[in-house]
């Protein structure tokens, strides 16, 4: 079965800091990996994949099958990085995590 | 290039009512998928449609539940009755394929609420 986890539910940082948002996923093929985020008041929109291994915004994200976790990190996190950001999974269907509210603050 | 488009974007029914949600996709993408986002969760999958056969309603309660996508093109999500905890927003999804990894464009959602 698919399933993507992540574990912290609000993530607060301060502007320049790094920030990491957790994700793990179980899933017994071969699979792909996205980050879907979410700002206020918009859709959510595909913010990177794996398979790309390029950097949207300042954001990478490592595919680490042995740990089957795709984190995702910024060296140096923005106010306007606060959003909901959303793991997922492809394999059979697209499966989402439940997410993470990242707040940085001023 | 236009986006998802959804209606409406807000409802407001009792429990035991109808509902029904409408979706365009963007031009020319194949696939077309249904997902429910109950509030403090991600989206999960309904319902998805490539062209206007159904690939996948495995999630789909399909005793109040139901959806169509008639000439390939726009869907219907109808729910009859509608209980509390369909309290949701739904978002009406579009991808040019059906392949694994092919980037999906979501809609601004239509938000529902049961009460």
């Amino acid at each position: 079965a698919q399933r993507v986890t992540q574990p912290e539910k609000l993530l607060s940082v301060f502007k320049g800091a790094p920030v990491e948002l957790k994700c793990n996923y179980s899933y017994s093929g071969s699979p792909e990996l996205f980050w879907y985020v979410q700002y206020s008041r918009q859709r959510l929109q595909l913010l990177l994949r794996h398979i790309s291994r390029e950097s949207i915004k300042g954001f990478t994200a490592d595919l680490n099958k042995g740990e089957t976790s795709f984190h995702l990190k910024k060296p140096f996190a923005q106010e306007e990085d606060s959003a909901m950001y959303y793991c997922a999974l492809s394999g059979r269907e697209l499966v989402f995590g439940k997410g993470t509210k990242l707040t940085v603050n001023p | 290039e236009a986006g998802v488009a959804q209606s409406p974007r807000y409802k407001i029914i009792e429990k035991r009512q109808s509902v029904a949600f409408w979706c365009n996709p963007i031009s020319g993408h194949a696939t077309l998928y249904w997902y429910q986002q109950i509030l403090g969760q991600g989206p999960k999958l309904l319902i998805q449609f490539q062209n206007n056969g159904v690939v996948d309603d495995s999630q789909l309660p399909k005793d109040r539940f139901s959806a169509e996508r008639l000439k390939g093109v726009d869907s219907t999500l109808k729910i009859q009755p509608a209980k509390l905890e369909d309290s949701a927003v739904y978002l009406c999804a579009s991808s040019p394929l059906s392949f694994v990894g092919d980037t999906i464009y979501f809609g601004e959602g239509s938000w529902l609420t049961v009460v």
